[in-house]
């Protein structure tokens, strides 16, 4: 499976945006990008995917670089409730039943 | 609002016994899957399944087993609990690939 790299950790204030990267340069290209989020004591959270073009929903938008070896979720306005740990996953299409690796995901701190 | 539901929140067994994880899902779908989540080394997928009664090993069966009579319904099976079971032990359904997955508020289960 191709891997990810994302920062441990990144802090924010209330209201403001935040940009979350991730590396994936061994992607390939079948592989969709998802985005999930684990807030504390719950399971994970779907977020949002793309594949090549980038995408906006209602939570987030995210922007995928031309040669997709990197991505960045972005939060347009933070707020406390946000605090969570967010995943970078590479899912490969059309294969493993949709199988999810997880890595270490970064953990979103943001203040008031 | 697709729902996935586990049996327990908490639960706590002691090693050598037989125990069985819950997982409901309310939205048909055909994919479900078990991970354990453990400090450090993230979501691990156990088991997953993509039709009733087909199953399929993750990346850590050993010590589990699961069962999927009803499409709905997905569990998961520790013959003999020992000591390094006890984690967090997450429940997802997805309708198809590659689509997203949906988790339940896990289990955390303590073996004594």
């Amino acid at each position: 499976d191709a891997k990810t790299t994302q920062p441990n950790s990144m802090e924010s204030n209330e209201e403001e945006p935040v940009h979350l990267p991730c590396n994936h340069s061994t992607i390939s290209g079948t592989d969709y990008i998802h985005w999930y989020r684990q807030l504390p004591s719950q399971g994970p959270e779907y977020v949002i995917h793309g594949l090549t073009s980038n995408v906006n929903n209602r939570m987030a938008s995210l922007a995928i670089a031309e040669d997709r070896k990197s991505s960045t979720l972005i939060l347009h306005r933070a707020t406390l409730r946000d605090a969570a740990v967010y995943y970078c996953i590479l899912r490969a299409g059309g294969t493993s039943y949709g199988k999810l690796t997880f890595g270490q995901g970064t953990i979103l701190t943001v203040h008031p | 609002d697709v729902k996935v539901t586990q049996s327990s929140r908490y639960l706590v067994k002691r090693t050598g016994e037989k125990v069985f994880l819950e997982c409901v899902q309310d939205m048909d779908h055909e994919n479900m899957f078990w991970y354990r989540q453990d400090p450090g080394l993230g979501l691990r997928l156990i088991y997953f399944s993509y039709d009733v009664k087909m199953k399929e090993k993750g990346d850590i069966p050993e010590g589990y087993s699961v069962s999927r009579e009803k499409k709905e319904r997905f569990s998961l099976i520790l013959e003999s609990a020992s000591t390094n079971q006890t984690s967090m032990y997450l429940c997802a359904s997805s309708l198809s690939q590659p689509d997203t997955q949906y988790f339940g508020p896990g289990t955390r289960l303590t073996v004594l």
